[in-house]
């Protein structure tokens, strides 16, 4: 069975702490996405990888930093959390393979709240 | 640019149809994804359509695409109250790691 694992369903930090969101596939999947969802606003992509220690700006990359160190393991990182940051954080992978449809395999999402 | 739009909300009745409508900007898109969120979990992939199919039928499931107009739509048979969720139109853009652009979701509430 295949998944995308997320370190903490939930989240509360503190404005201006360090925050670190991890994302595990065990899928061997080349592609892995971070994205925001907010109600009405739907996912807003922040960040993608497409391969060990390469990454692309997303549509909404400002404040958040990824790390991608291994292949399986895709990291989001809030330098200095601040209000504007509440919102659910959910983790996508998806295989390069040509003869696939490009499915996105979701994570359970992490809700992080900063006070 | 790209932009995926859908109604926010929408209410059946068990046993009806459900119609879920989305309209796309980008006609370079090759798939259309129809993805599937349960409360308090990630999206799940429901169908997709290829860019050069008119429609495609997955058992409960229709998926009409009018390339023309960039409209898509999920057609819900006999829903039931285990359809409750939130569904999100997407298509696939031609970039690095083949990027999704998302709709903002449309909340299907089914009442029994």
């Amino acid at each position: 069975d295949v998944k995308v694992t997320q370190s903490s369903r939930y989240l509360v930090k503190r404005t201006g702490e360090k925050v670190f969101l991890e994302c595990v596939q065990d899928m061997d999947h080349e592609n892995m996405f971070w994205y925001r969802q907010d109600p009405g606003l739907g996912l807003r992509l922040i960040y993608f990888s497409y391969d060990v220690k390469m990454k692309e700006k997303g549509d909404i990359p400002e404040g958040y930093s990824v790390s991608r160190e291994k292949k399986e393991r895709f990291s989001l990182i809030l330098e200095s959390a601040s209000t504007n940051q509440t919102s659910m954080y959910l983790c996508a992978s998806s295989s390069l393979a040509s003869s696939s449809y490009n499915e996105q395999f979701f994570g359970p999402g992490t809700r992080l709240t900063v006070l | 640019g790209e932009d995926v739009e859908q109604s926010l909300f929408l209410s059946v009745r068990e046993g009806d149809s459900s119609v879920i409508n989305c309209t796309y900007t980008d006609s370079s898109s090759t798939y259309l994804y129809w993805y599937k969120q349960e409360p308090g979990a990630g999206l799940q992939l429901l169908t997709y359509i290829f860019s050069n199919m008119d429609m495609k039928q997955d058992q409960r499931l229709t998926v009409l695409l009018n390339k023309k107009d960039k409209h898509l739509s999920l057609r819900i048979a006999d829903t039931q109250t285990g359809d409750s969720a939130i569904y999100f139109c997407a298509e696939s853009i031609l970039e690095y790691g083949n990027k999704l652009v998302f709709g903002a979701g449309t909340i299907l509430r089914v009442k029994s």
